[in-house]
């Protein structure tokens, strides 16, 4: 059964510091990943796709990386700024159109 | 473009009412979902559709019912609320990659 898990559950940093979110899941056969952003209250924004073929995406401040062979994904915010801080949710999808398996998020806070 | 809308964004029900909750898309996906948002436990999947007239379950589907009789609608039904059906519910649409998120229906049973 596939299982993803998001490391840490909340993370605080000050403003302008580069930072790394975590995603791992437990089997390799995916389809594609998906990273979304959610402010308190509010849906869910997609912030980067990437399919099982690629390695990366890039989104201005963002990049997200994928190593399926050893079931992980990280995101990369550069110079974060206050307006970043919500939680950022990981989604694997096992094949087309496929549901999405989420990991439980991270809370990321970034201080003034 | 609206995207992914859905209706009401708030509701209380009392144990044993039933109620419908609106999705609708304008981007012509063919793929819909149907997530639950409870805190601290993800979303988690209650029923699909991959084209008009065609639905499955999910991970989570007792207690609720979907149609899709037009491209464009999805409506999930709860016919007899019970308070463990208290969340947020998420409504998404995708062609063949990635999902897009309406902005919730918060459901309280009571």
């Amino acid at each position: 059964k596939q299982e993803v898990t998001q490391i840490p559950a909340a993370l605080s940093v000050p403003e302008g510091e580069n930072l790394v979110l975590n995603c791992s899941f437990t089997d390799s056969a995916i389809y594609n990943l998906q990273w979304f952003r959610q402010d308190p209250g509010k849906g869910l924004t997609s912030l980067l796709l990437i399919q099982s073929s690629q390695r990366e995406q890039t989104s201005g401040r963002l990049n997200a990386s994928l190593d399926k062979s050893s079931g992980r994904s990280t995101l990369y915010i550069a110079a974060s700024q206050p307006g970043d801080s919500a939680t950022y949710l990981c989604a694997v999808s096992l094949n087309q159109g496929g549901k999405l398996i989420f990991g439980q998020g991270t809370e990321l806070s970034v201080k003034p | 473009n609206a995207g992914v809308t859905q209706t009401p964004k708030f509701r209380i029900l009392k144990i044993g009412q039933s109620m419908t909750l609106q999705c609708a898309q304008d981007m012509n996906h063919n793929y819909m979902y149907w997530y639950r948002q409870d805190p601290g436990m993800g979303l988690k999947l209650i029923y699909y559709s991959v084209g008009a007239g065609i639905t499955d379950k999910g991970e989570v589907p007792n207690g609720y019912n979907v149609s899709r009789s037009t491209t464009e609608d999805f409506p999930l039904r709860l016919e007899l609320a019970a308070p463990s059906q208290t969340s947020v519910y998420f409504c998404a649409s995708s062609y063949s990659g990635a999902q897009y998120f309406g902005p919730g229906t918060r459901l309280l049973v009571l």
